[in-house]
């Protein structure tokens, strides 16, 4: 079974500051991905950024990073240079390796950027 | 179309009524899938499909059924709608395959389903 944990309040940042959202993990899968999604007030859902366990290097798209702790479990999302765009709510996902695992999300963080 | 298509975009339906949500995707992506939104729950899988002929369940398969004929649809229909099924439904898809399960979701526009 996977479980995924979002436990940040709604959280506010101030333009160009950087952020990080927290996720945390559990999985008895030995190789497992973990994803970030994005949800703007329109509601569509916005792939971000992946991690795959066996990763060597932490992932990076633009001004997303993944700050991934094996051994803590945890994948937490780093926005820099925040913008007024990035308000949103954001979804941390895994999904194990097997053909049959699908993708568990968490319950999502409230990102709100102050100018 | 490009992506996924996702019909009705909104819809009010009395208890007891039947209901299909219409999933198309133009994109050969072989898996695709029905979640649900709800505050404070984050999105839960319905039903999914690894490819056209099958299909299987999710966390909260109970009240809908789907059905994967082609590649391309993947209706998710409630039989019988219940207030509890008031929620956001959002199609996704994707390839299978990739390694340490790479396989990003690409998801629809989502369904706002109100049943009174």
């Amino acid at each position: 079974a996977q479980k995924i944990t979002q436990t940040q309040p709604g959280m506010f940042v101030q333009e160009k500051e950087a952020v990080t959202l927290d996720c945390t993990y559990d999985t008895s899968d030995p190789s497992y991905g973990l994803f970030w999604y994005k949800q703007p007030s329109s509601g569509e859902m916005i792939f971000l950024i992946y991690q795959g366990s066996y990763d060597q290097q932490n992932a990076t798209e633009g001004r997303y990073s993944l700050n991934f702790q094996k051994a803590r479990k945890s994948a937490n999302l780093v926005i820099s240079a925040s913008q007024l765009g990035d308000s949103a709510m954001y979804f941390c996902a895994m999904r194990g390796d097997g053909a049959n695992s699908k993708l568990t999300f968490g319950k999502g963080i409230t990102l709100s950027v102050r100018p | 179309i490009a992506g996924i298509t996702q019909a009705p975009t909104s819809q009010i339906l009395a208890a007891g009524r039947r209901m299909t949500l219409r999933c198309t995707q133009d994109m050969r992506h072989n898996a695709m899938y029905w979640y649900r939104q709800d505050l404070g729950l984050g999105l839960r899988l319905i039903h999914y499909s690894n490819t056209a002929g099958t299909t299987g369940k999710g966390e909260v398969p109970d009240g809908y059924s789907v059905s994967r004929a082609n590649t391309d649809d993947f209706p998710l229909t409630l039989a019988s709608a219940v207030p509890s099924q008031t929620s956001v439904y959002f199609c996704a898809s994707s390839v299978t395959g990739g390694r340490y399960g790479a396989n990003v979701l690409t998801f629809g526009a989502g369904s706002r389903l109100t049943v009174l």
